[in-house]
C-alpha cells in the first residue's frame, strides 16, 4: 500500500542550526502539507504546498521556515536556525486531489538543545 | 477561531471494555469532523469521518456521530482489543466536505490490556 515516508525519524541538533526535514509523498499525489506537534500539545498546521508553492501557511511559518519540492518527489521542509521551542514532531501529509483523504508521514522527531 | 478539545488521556481500559473519547469542537460555519489514529511507530491514519450534521462516521467497529446542537463528535466503540492501542485525535476542516487545513486536539492515548 502507498505510504508517505518521512526522514529522519529522529534529529538532535544544537540551537541555530540548519535542519532539512524529507518527505516522500505518495507518487500521485498533488497537494502536500506539513504539520507540527510540540510535546503534550495539539497538531498544528504549519503549510501547504501546491503547483510548487505554498498555498496556505500558519503564523508559525515564519521567515525561518521554508518548503520546497527539489525533484518531483521529495518534499521537504527547512528550518533555518533552529531555536528550543522547535523541538517538536513534524508530521508531513499529501493527497491527491483537494478534498481528498490526507495520508500522514510517520513524523520526524526534531529535539534542539 | 476553530478549536477541537478532547479528553484528556490517557485512558485505560480492558479487554473487551466500552470506549467512549469525548470531542467538543467550536468552528464558524460547517465544518467537516475527523478521528485520526496513530499506531505505535506508525503514522497518522483517517479512523472516521463524517461531512454534516447528523452524520455518523464509523470503521474498525468505532463510531462517532456528528452532533451539531452539542457541537461534538465523540468517539465511541463497544468492545476494545488490544490491538486498539494507539492516540487518538479529533480534527475538524474548516470547509464542508474537505479536510485542508486541519485543526486537531491534543490526542488522547488509549492503552488496552488484556
Amino acid at each position: 500500500e502507498p505510504e508517505v515516508t518521512q526522514t529522519p525519524s529522529h534529529q538532535v541538533t544544537q540551537m541555530g542550526q540548519e535542519v532539512i526535514l524529507r518527505c516522500v509523498p505518495i507518487s500521485n499525489h498533488l497537494y502536500f502539507y506539513w504539520y507540527r506537534q510540540i510535546l503534550g500539545q495539539k497538531v498544528e498546521f504549519l503549510v501547504s504546498f501546491y503547483n510548487n508553492e505554498i498555498s496556505e501557511k500558519s503564523e508559525i511559518f515564519d521567515d525561518q521556515f521554508s518548503v520546497e519540492r527539489p525533484d518531483g518527489s521529495n518534499f521537504t521542509l527547512k528550518i533555518r536556525s533552529t531555536k528550543l521551542e522547535d523541538s517538536a514532531m513534524y508530521f508531513c501529509a499529501s493527497r491527491w486531489r483537494g478534498t481528498g483523504e490526507l495520508f500522514f508521514g510517520e513524523g520526524s522527531r526534531l529535539t534542539v538543545l | 477561531g476553530n478549536s477541537v478539545t478532547q479528553m484528556e488521556g490517557p485512558v485505560t481500559l480492558s479487554e473487551e471494555a466500552f470506549l467512549t473519547i469525548n470531542c467538543t469542537y467550536t468552528a464558524t460555519g460547517y465544518p467537516s469532523l475527523f478521528w485520526y489514529v496513530q499506531y505505535p511507530g506508525e503514522g497518522l491514519q483517517l479512523l472516521l469521518k463524517a461531512t454534516k450534521a447528523d452524520d455518523k462516521g464509523s470503521n474498525k467497529g468505532f463510531e462517532a456521530t456528528y452532533r451539531k446542537e452539542t457541537t461534538s463528535f465523540h468517539l465511541e466503540k463497544g468492545s476494545v482489543q488490544v490491538s486498539d492501542s494507539a492516540v487518538y485525535f479529533c480534527a475538524l476542516s474548516p470547509t464542508q466536505g474537505g479536510s485542508e487545513k486541519l485543526v486537531f486536539g491534543k490526542g488522547t492515548k488509549l492503552t488496552v490490556n488484556p
